[in-house]
Parts: C-alpha cells; sequence; structure tokens
C-alpha cells in the first residue's frame, strides 16, 4: 500500500526567502510522486511529477523537489518566495501497482509574510 | 479551452434535496473521479470511472450515485442531502495507461446544505 505524510500543516515564511514543504511516501514499490498547489477558490493545479527519469524535478512557478529514496522524501523547495506562492499544497503518490488510486497527503498551507 | 469543467461552481441547498454535479473533460482521458475535500482541506476519493465502468468506489453513504454516460462525463447525485454533505467536490481525469499521468482537477463546487 501507498501513504504519504506532509509534515507541517502550516508554514510561514518571509517574502524572498526560501520555502521547504516536507513530504515522506510509503511504497512496496516504486512510486510516482507529485506536488500540487491549490489556490483559494479553486481546483489542484498540477506543480511537478517524479516519474523516475531524474532524481531533481523542476516544475512551474520556480518550484523544484528532489527525490531521495534512502530517505523516502520528495520535499518541495523554491528558492525566493513570493508573495504570490501562498496557498495549499499537497503531495501525493500512486504506483503501478495501485491501478488507478492515489493517494494525497493532508496538504501544507503556506503563508508568505511580507 | 481544454479542462476538466464542472457545474454548478456553487450549490446551496436545503437538507433532504436531492442534487446532481455534472463533469466534462476534453483531455482524451480514460478515466475520471469524485473526490471530496472537507473544511480542513483534507482530500478523500469517493469514485473513479474507467471508459464509464466502475471502478474504485470507496465507503460513501449510497445516497451518492455517480454516473458515466460516456468517457468524457461523470455525474454525481446526491440524494437525501445531509449538513455533513457540505464541502467542495472536485471531479478530475487522467490517462489510465500512462502510469505517470498525473490527475487534472476541475475547479470544484461548493456545497452548502443548510
Amino acid at each position: 500500500a501507498q501513504s504519504v505524510t506532509q509534515l507541517g500543516s502550516h508554514v510561514s515564511v518571509s517574502e524572498g526567502a526560501l520555502v521547504l514543504l516536507r513530504c515522506n511516501y510509503s511504497s512496496s514499490v516504486p512510486p510516482y510522486l507529485f506536488w500540487y498547489v491549490q489556490y483559494p477558490n479553486q481546483g489542484l493545479q498540477l506543480l511537478l511529477k517524479y516519474t523516475s527519469a531524474a532524481t531533481l524535478v523542476k516544475g512551474i512557478n520556480g518550484f523544484e523537489a528532489e527525490f531521495k529514496k534512502s530517505e523516502t522524501s520528495f520535499h518541495l523547495t523554491k528558492p525566493s518566495a513570493h508573495m504570490s506562492d501562498a496557498a495549499e499544497y499537497f503531495c501525493a503518490v500512486s504506483a503501478t501497482n495501485t491501478g488507478n488510486q492515489f493517494y494525497f497527503g493532508t496538504g501544507t498551507s503556506l503563508t508568505v509574510i511580507p | 479551452d481544454t479542462a476538466v469543467s464542472q457545474t454548478p461552481k456553487y450549490l446551496v441547498t436545503q437538507m433532504g434535496n436531492d442534487k446532481s454535479i455534472k463533469c466534462e473533460q476534453n483531455l482524451g482521458h480514460d478515466t475520471m473521479y469524485w473526490y471530496k475535500q472537507d473544511s480542513k482541506k483534507f482530500l478523500k476519493i469517493m469514485f473513479s470511472y474507467n471508459n464509464k465502468e466502475l471502478i474504485i468506489n470507496e465507503t460513501v453513504p449510497n445516497r451518492f450515485s455517480p454516473k458515466s454516460p460516456d468517457k468524457a462525463h461523470l455525474n454525481l447525485h446526491i440524494n437525501s442531502l445531509e449538513l455533513g454533505d457540505s464541502a467542495v467536490y472536485f471531479c478530475a481525469s487522467r490517462h489510465s495507461d500512462i502510469y505517470n499521468s498525473p490527475l487534472h482537477f476541475g475547479n470544484g463546487t461548493r456545497l452548502t446544505v443548510t
């Protein structure tokens, strides 16, 4: 079975500071990992996805994530936070043995302080 | 525009009523989903259809009934609405035969039961 844990339900950073959102996964087979962003009153939008081609994945809006198998982690980072980054972020995992099932973390709310 | 579209965006109704939410995708995907997002932003999968066939049916009250007339449409009908049904309902779709295919979400339907 697969699962995802997002540490920190709320993260606050100053504008211009590093953003680090944590995601740890559990999977019995090689996972496919995703980060989604949800702005207020909108649906979830794909930020980036890991598909085993490269461990460092670049996404939209300057975000990137690094897959670390030894740590079972897929943390999301951005070097410099912008006010427009304030949103809810979700990590998700799927795998070949789960058919069409996605497992989402509980989300991390990012606040950017001016 | 290519997208997953849901109607209505907002739905306010009284307890005991029956209501439907419609979803359409023009991305050529073969699998569609309904997710429920509660007030704490937790995402719970409800149903999934692949080529009009129900493949995921989570523990959901049988007052909720999905219907897929074709692989581009997935509707959700809710009978005898209860206060606890208040939430945001998201439709999503993806390619099932591409393992790393991400979910594409609609913008959600905010259901308020009074």
